[in-house]
């Protein structure tokens, strides 16, 4: 079964400094997907890549999707605390509709 | 824009009671999915469901069963709730009609059994 994995698993940053979220899957990728969850909360819906080579930005936020579709990348330029929270990365089983889930990176942000 | 609403945020019970988790969402979509999320466990699926009456056991049923009478409402019920069921739950969905499997999520709700 495909399996997903993010690293780091947490991540204390300064704020207005760069940081990188890398989720790495065991299979090919036929749907990534980027959550950020506040403490507590639901997750929120940041972006969805699907092909090769693939990169979309929201805001200060960048998600890439390598060429081999097995590696995704989240990179947040200029930290704010607003950023802080779990980001998770998840992606499509190819089983129906299905999701499997990172375990998460939990962000820090530090004024 | 799509709305997941989940009965409560923060329920508290005691251990052998019946729970209900009621989730509802509001733009039509046909696939509904309850997960629960652990410290250090992430989120796994217990059960989703692709159309009204219809379910499927995701990764972890034991001790929990689904009802989906309209299509708008998915609950999941704890028969006899237990310790081990302490956590939070979280409800999506998602259409079958574009071309990606996006999922839009609940609020959450923490469960704690006492």
């Amino acid at each position: 079964s495909q399996e997903l994995e993010q690293s780091p698993q947490s991540l204390i940053v300064q704020e207005g400094k760069n940081l990188t979220i890398n989720c790495t899957s065991s299979k090919t990728l036929y749907g990534l997907y980027w959550y950020k969850q506040k403490y507590g909360e639901g997750l929120i819906f940041l972006m969805m890549l699907q092909k090769g080579g693939e990169e979309k930005s929201h805001e200060k936020i960048t998600a890439k999707l390598d060429e081999k579709k097995q590696q995704s990348s989240l990179h947040i330029t200029a930290s704010q605390p607003s950023h802080a929270g779990i980001y998770l990365c998840g992606a499509d089983d190819n089983q129906g509709g299905k999701l499997i889930f990172g375990q998460g990176t939990e962000l820090s942000v530090k004024p | 824009d799509v709305k997941v609403t989940q009965s409560s945020r923060y329920l508290v019970k005691r251990t052998g009671e019946k729970v209900f988790l009621e989730c509802v969402q509001d733009m039509d979509h046909e696939n509904m999915f309850w997960y629960r999320q652990d410290p250090g466990l992430g989120l796994r699926l217990i059960y989703f469901s692709y159309d009204v009456k219809m379910k499927e056991k995701g990764d972890i049923p034991e001790g929990y069963s689904v009802s989906r009478e309209k299509k708008e409402r998915f609950s999941l019920i704890l028969e006899s709730a237990s310790t081990n069921q302490t956590s939070m739950y979280l409800c999506a969905s998602s259409s079958t009609t574009t071309f990606t499997d996006t999922q839009y999520f609940g609020p959450g709700t923490r469960l704690t059994v006492l």
